[in-house]
């Protein structure tokens, strides 16, 4: 059982360089989620998306876009990758907490670094 | 809008040493409440979560979170550290209707030293 699948789990980028990170999960959950977690700032979330075919801005969105392809897949895309976005991309899932544990499930994340 | 404060950053503890986690918690509505755990070049786990009821809750590890509605509160406490608790904490709140938003604290990582 994969759960949450993120790739790729390393990246290096130049500035103003384009990338996409994937996630796909197979535990049928409706929310999946992108956060950033920086030193002293804990995960600050990013994008989420609550079902197939709705997305909504977190805490960070800015310099992100997301698609949300189907209920298994969340895309997050750096348009213009800048120095500030060097982090490590922690992508999740949930069920909703009514009829589900609204448990966060997390990938391995990815260790992005803009040069 | 929600927000989650951990007021310890980093806490260093002998082990069998008692441990008590500082989490506080603003919003209005009705909440679910989480303690993840982060050990070093891993993801985040599950510690333990509070949805409703005992207000006392129970985790793995011998971990255990207590809910004051009142004060807004979930810390989390364990009576006798071991080495292998050193990791990052992370405290979480999710409104529990809407858009099923969890926020997170910014963590405390702890060390147990042997």
């Amino acid at each position: 059982n994969a759960g949450v699948t993120q790739t790729p789990k390393f990246q290096v980028l130049k500035t103003g360089q384009s990338m996409t990170l994937q996630c796909a999960q197979d535990m049928n959950h409706n929310s999946m989620y992108w956060y950033r977690q920086d030193p002293g700032m804990g995960l600050r979330l990013i994008y989420y998306s609550a079902s197939e075919g709705t997305t909504d801005k977190g805490e960070v969105p800015n310099g992100y876009n997301v698609s949300r392809l189907n209920k298994r897949e969340f895309s997050l895309r750096l348009e213009s990758a800048a120095p500030s976005q060097t982090s490590v991309y922690f992508c999740a899932s949930s069920e909703p907490s009514a009829g589900g544990t609204g448990e966060l499930f997390f990938g391995e994340g990815s260790r992005l670094t803009v040069l | 809008a929600q927000s989650v404060s951990q007021h310890n950053h980093h806490v260093i503890l002998s082990e069998a040493a008692s441990l008590e986690l500082g989490c506080n918690y603003s919003y209005g509505g009705t909440v679910n409440l989480f303690w993840y755990v982060q050990y070093p070049g891993q993801h985040l786990q599950l510690l333990l979560k509070y949805f409703s009821g005992d207000p006392l809750v129970k985790g793995i590890k011998g971990f255990e979170a207590e809910f004051i509605k009142s004060k807004f509160s979930f810390n989390l406490r364990k009576p006798s550290v071991q080495w292998s608790d050193t990791a990052e904490y992370f405290c979480a709140v999710k409104n529990s209707g809407g858009y099923q938003k969890v926020t997170f604290g910014t963590g405390t990582k702890l060390q147990v030293i042997p």
